[in-house]
C-alpha cells in the first residue's frame, strides 16, 4: 500500500463548528506532515509529527490543533475557523523527517468555511 | 531568506513537444530536490527526484537538470500528452535540522491537442 488517504474529500463547516480532518497512511512511514494550501498557490507546512511527536509547528493559530493517535493516523482538528481558513489541506507522510526523502501526499480535504 | 521560484506561470505546449519547466532556487546549501505534479482536485504527485551530488537524472519521459552553478533547476518532459497537462512545483528540502520541504511557486501547463 504505497497511498495516503484523506477523509472527507470536501467539507463545509460553519465559524462556530468543531470538525476533524483525518489522514491515514500504512507504509510504515514515521513523520507525517499536515500543509495548508489556498488557490494557485504552492502547499505551506503547518506542522511536522515525528515518531507520533509534533516536531514542527510553523506558527499555526491554535484554532487547528493536530494530533498523531499512532504512527500510521494523523488527525487536525478545527475549531472557530475563519473564512480565510478555507482551503485544501494537505496530509503527506515521509520515511523519516529527518533526512532528505520523498514525501507523499494524500488527495486533500477542500475546506469551505461559511 | 531561502526561496524557490519559477520564472513562467504558464506554459502552453503542442501535444508531442517537449515541455521544458524552469525553476531558480536561492539556497545554494539545499541537498535534495524533487518535482510534483498535481492535477486539479488532487494532491502533489511526485515525479522526479534529484541530489546535489548529480546534474542529470532521467525517468519515463522526464528528465531533470541541476546547475548548481547558477542555481537552476529544470524538468523536461518528452512527448507531452494532454494527461500531462497540470501544475507542476520544484521543491527543495532545506538544509538546516528541520529537512522542511520547501515548495517553489508552480508553472501550469497546458497541452494543446
Amino acid at each position: 500500500d504505497t497511498e495516503v488517504t484523506q477523509t472527507p474529500k470536501h467539507l463545509v463547516m460553519g465559524m462556530t463548528n468543531k470538525k476533524s480532518l483525518k489522514c491515514e497512511q500504512h507504509m510504515g512511514h514515521r513523520a507525517m506532515y499536515w500543509y495548508k494550501q489556498k488557490a494557485k498557490k504552492p502547499p505551506e507546512l503547518m506542522f511536522v509529527y515525528s515518531y507520533e511527536k509534533l516536531s514542527i509547528n510553523e506558527s499555526v493559530p491554535s484554532r487547528f490543533s493536530p494530533e498523531c493517535p499512532n504512527s500510521s493516523l494523523l488527525n487536525l482538528h478545527l475549531h472557530a475557523l475563519q473564512p480565510e481558513d478555507s482551503a485544501l489541506y494537505l496530509c503527506a507522510s515521509s520515511q523519516s523527517s529527518q533526512s532528505n526523502n520523498e514525501q507523499f501526499f494524500g488527495p486533500g480535504t477542500r475546506l469551505t468555511v461559511l | 531568506g531561502e526561496s524557490v521560484g519559477l520564472h513562467l506561470p504558464t506554459l502552453s505546449v503542442q501535444e508531442g513537444d517537449n515541455s521544458i519547466i524552469n525553476c531558480a532556487y536561492s539556497n545554494s546549501a539545499s541537498d535534495y530536490f524533487i518535482w510534483y505534479k498535481q492535477e486539479s482536485g488532487k494532491g502533489p504527485q511526485f515525479i522526479i527526484d534529484i541530489r546535489s551530488n548529480m546534474d542529470k537524472r532521467q525517468g519515463q519521459r522526464v528528465t531533470v537538470l541541476l546547475n548548481k552553478t547558477v542555481k537552476h533547476l529544470s524538468l523536461q518532459i518528452a512527448a507531452t500528452q494532454p494527461g500531462d497537462s497540470a501544475v507542476y512545483f520544484c521543491a527543495e528540502i532545506g538544509m538546516d535540522s528541520s529537512y522542511k520541504l520547501i515548495f517553489g511557486s508552480g508553472t501550469r501547463l497546458l497541452v494543446r491537442p
